[in-house]
């Protein structure tokens, strides 16, 4: 079963305009955490922001945000004031618990944002 | 501070040949991770390191994947022999204690003909 779902394969935004990158997870644990990644199309992998299962607040990083809904399982990540390099392909990803209290993170499929001029 | 290193960054290779892939962690990072991506699969964990032990392979593709880690400074995957299924670019990712924060190597590009 897909753990983690970005059905927007696709997003164009006006620069200087809001976006919001839609993800959600399925988990049955109670601690998990929740990542944004971007990768433009240099291709190496940024880490934007991470979100814990147990935070309270949304966590906000500079221009990004994410909005956290536990109950909804989604961890939607907000880009304000889109620039011209936020264009590349966004991955959202939850660590997971594997067996002797290790853990590892999965990946969705992305998101490929384009920001227009 | 150097971030993570990858070599070589773009490997042209023929079908059966052993192909090698190398990684260099962010020092003081005990956490290394070999992830594979593909347009089909997307970002695939193959196999994480934690103090130098390998922590979970189920990534693994099949036997001619392996993977070792014989210090913290160093690790290599190694696929023999290649097949043209196995291009894709690999990357490496370490992180210090916990897994929130990876920060990923440039990516190797692997080309199998």
């Amino acid at each position: 079963a897909q753990k983690i779902t970005q059905t927007q394969p696709g997003m164009f935004v006006q620069e200087k305009e809001a976006v919001t990158l839609d993800c959600t997870y399925d988990t049955s644990d109670q601690s998990y955490g929740l990542f944004w990644y971007k990768q433009p199309s240099s291709g190496e992998m940024i880490f934007l922001i991470y979100q814990g299962s147990y935070d309270e607040q949304n966590a906000t990083e500079g221009r990004y945000s994410l909005n956290f809904q536990k109950a909804r399982k989604s961890a939607n990540l907000v880009i304000s004031a889109s620039q011209l390099g936020d264009s590349a392909m966004y991955f959202c990803a939850m660590r997971e618990p594997l067996s002797g209290g290790y853990q590892k993170v999965t990946f969705g499929t992305g998101t490929k944002l384009q920001v227009i001029p | 501070d150097a971030g993570v290193i990858q070599s070589p960054r773009h490997e042209v290779t023929e079908m059966g040949q052993e192909v090698t892939l190398r990684c260099k962690p962010i020092s003081g990072h005990n956490s290394l991770f070999w992830y594979r991506q593909t347009m089909m699969r997307g970002l695939e964990l193959l196999i994480y390191f934690n103090n130098n032990v390998p922590i979970d392979d189920s990534g693994m593709p099949e036997d001619r994947f392996s993977a070792k880690m014989p210090n913290a400074s160093f690790s290599t995957l190694k696929i023999q022999p290649s097949e043209p299924r196995d291009s894709a670019v690999y990357f490496c990712a370490s992180s210090f204690r916990t897994v929130e924060t990876q920060y990923f190597g440039p990516g190797t590009r692997l080309l199998v003909l």
